[in-house]
């Protein structure tokens, strides 16, 4: 089946420590984006990436890294610059950044510090 | 965006029909209307969209307005895991507009 992979589902960081979080996507999707959920509040963009080779900033995008070397594969890297990290990490993807097909999202990654 | 109104919760009997009510009142010509779900501890999961025609997919149907200013999202067969928080969004394809905002959304208690 077509989707989003996000691995892994809980991840436990320690103070000073960076940690990386996976998205794979198999649905041939130009554009993926990262975004950070707090309890109770809504999405906020953190990075997004048009097309293999580029990434752009988005919103809360401090103490956060990112690249995209392969299509498929959108990591994101919380480094120890992000003071409060802890948040549900949702990836997701479209088919192109300027479309009207909606975005699709994975089951995302809770992290919490240790 | 245009912003949009939903309430704020509602139930549903197993097996009946939900009807999600959705205002977007200062909806523009260009502006789709998306809904989403998201099941507790879960990603948010896509539903359907449509611009001015009603939709219909394998999970649900969306009807919209000739006026455009509101919409109703129809889960024919509601399910218990249909419960989960029901967002309606309305954005503009094809701008710069690119990071999705969910509001307060419904929630949505299907119970047996």
């Amino acid at each position: 089946d077509g989707g989003i992979t996000q691995s892994p589902k809980y991840l436990f960081r320690k103070e000073g420590q960076n940690v990386t979080l996976s998205c794979e996507q198999n649905l041939n999707h130009d554009a993926m984006y990262w975004y950070r959920q707090d309890p109770g509040q809504g999405l906020r963009l953190i990075y997004y990436s048009q097309i293999v080779n580029d990434f752009q900033k988005g919103d809360i995008a401090e103490g956060y890294s990112v690249s995209r070397e392969k299509k498929e594969s959108f990591p994101l890297t919380v480094t120890s610059a992000q003071k409060n990290p802890t948040a549900f990490y949702l990836c997701a993807s479209s088919i192109r950044h300027y479309s009207n097909q909606p975005q699709h999202f994975g089951d995302g990654t809770r992290l919490s510090i240790l | 965006d245009a912003k949009t109104t939903q309430p704020p919760s509602m139930d549903c009997a197993e097996g009946r029909a939900a009807n999600l009510p959705c205002n977007h009142s200062t909806i523009s010509g260009n502006e789709y209307v998306y809904w989403y779900r998201q099941i507790h501890s879960q990603g948010p999961q896509y539903i359907i969209h449509g611009l001015k025609n009603n939709e219909t997919n394998e999970m649900a149907s969306l009807i919209i307005t000739e006026d455009r200013k509101s919409s109703t999202l129809i889960l024919p067969h509601a399910t218990l895991r249909d419960t989960a928080v029901y967002y309606c969004i309305v954005r503009v394809a094809g701008s710069n507009d690119y990071k999705l905002s969910f509001g307060a959304g419904t929630t949505v208690t299907v119970r047996a």
